[in-house]
């Protein structure tokens, strides 16, 4: 069984741009959730995927965007790129179900200058 | 007022030391978590819990549902305990998204 991992690990971008960060699943976990985690502060509830289809979104605007897969992996997609958008970006997977635990990949690390 | 709130927010021990984390909450839950990160920036789960106490190994975590507070201790501490510590509540009313606190950062020295 393998874990939760997530590319690139580290990201350099700078203000403007686009970027696509990808996550993959544990085995056999068909929901994913994302989060942003500035320097100093908790994870922050960015949008969760279900079979697919978005069904829960934190108070992000719409230039962030995200996809599932028929594999249940993930990508997340931010656009325009702003200063304030260089956080730990962390996907977390589990199986669908209030009592599931969430178990979460290593992060990618995105710096926009 | 944050829904989530740690205390402390820093905390040095001497090794050995008994060690008590704090979390408060102000949502219905359906679970609590307490997660560990280090400096690299992954999380692991350490406990999950819903009610009562669990323990593993040196860890131990505490809830009270109707004081809406929740503790994690760490018995005979040793450096590598060294982490950020995370509570997060999963939201009863959402579809099992997290909430997450500030986290406490723990320096534990020998």
């Amino acid at each position: 069984e393998t874990g939760v991992t997530q590319s690139p690990t580290h990201l350099i971008k700078t203000r403007g741009q686009q970027v696509t960060l990808r996550c993959s699943s544990q085995s056999g976990h068909n929901t994913v959730s994302w989060y942003q985690q500035a320097l100093g502060q908790g994870p922050q509830f960015i949008f969760q995927y279900y079979r697919e289809e978005e069904n829960g979104r934190g108070n992000f605007p719409p230039r962030f965007s995200g996809l599932q897969f028929p594999n249940y992996s993930s990508e997340l997609n931010v656009n325009a790129l702003e200063l304030d958008d260089s956080a730990l970006y962390l996907c977390a997977s589990r199986d669908w179900g209030s009592s599931s635990e969430q178990y979460f990949g290593p992060g990618t690390r995105l710096t926009v200058t | 007022k944050n829904e989530v709130e740690q205390s402390p927010q820093n905390l040095t021990a001497q090794e050995g030391e008994f060690i008590t984390i704090n979390c408060s909450y102000s949502v219905g839950i359906s679970a609590l978590h307490w997660l560990q990160q280090h400096p690299g920036g992954g999380i692991v789960s350490l406990f999950m819990l819903s009610s009562g106490k669990k323990k593993h190994g040196r860890l131990i975590a505490t809830i009270n549902i109707q004081e809406k507070h929740s503790s994690l201790h760490i018995t005979a501490s040793h450096p590598r305990d060294s982490a950020v510590y995370i509570c997060a509540v999963k939201d009863g009313g959402s579809q099992g998204n997290l909430i997450f606190g500030k986290g406490t950062k723990l320096s534990v020295k020998p």
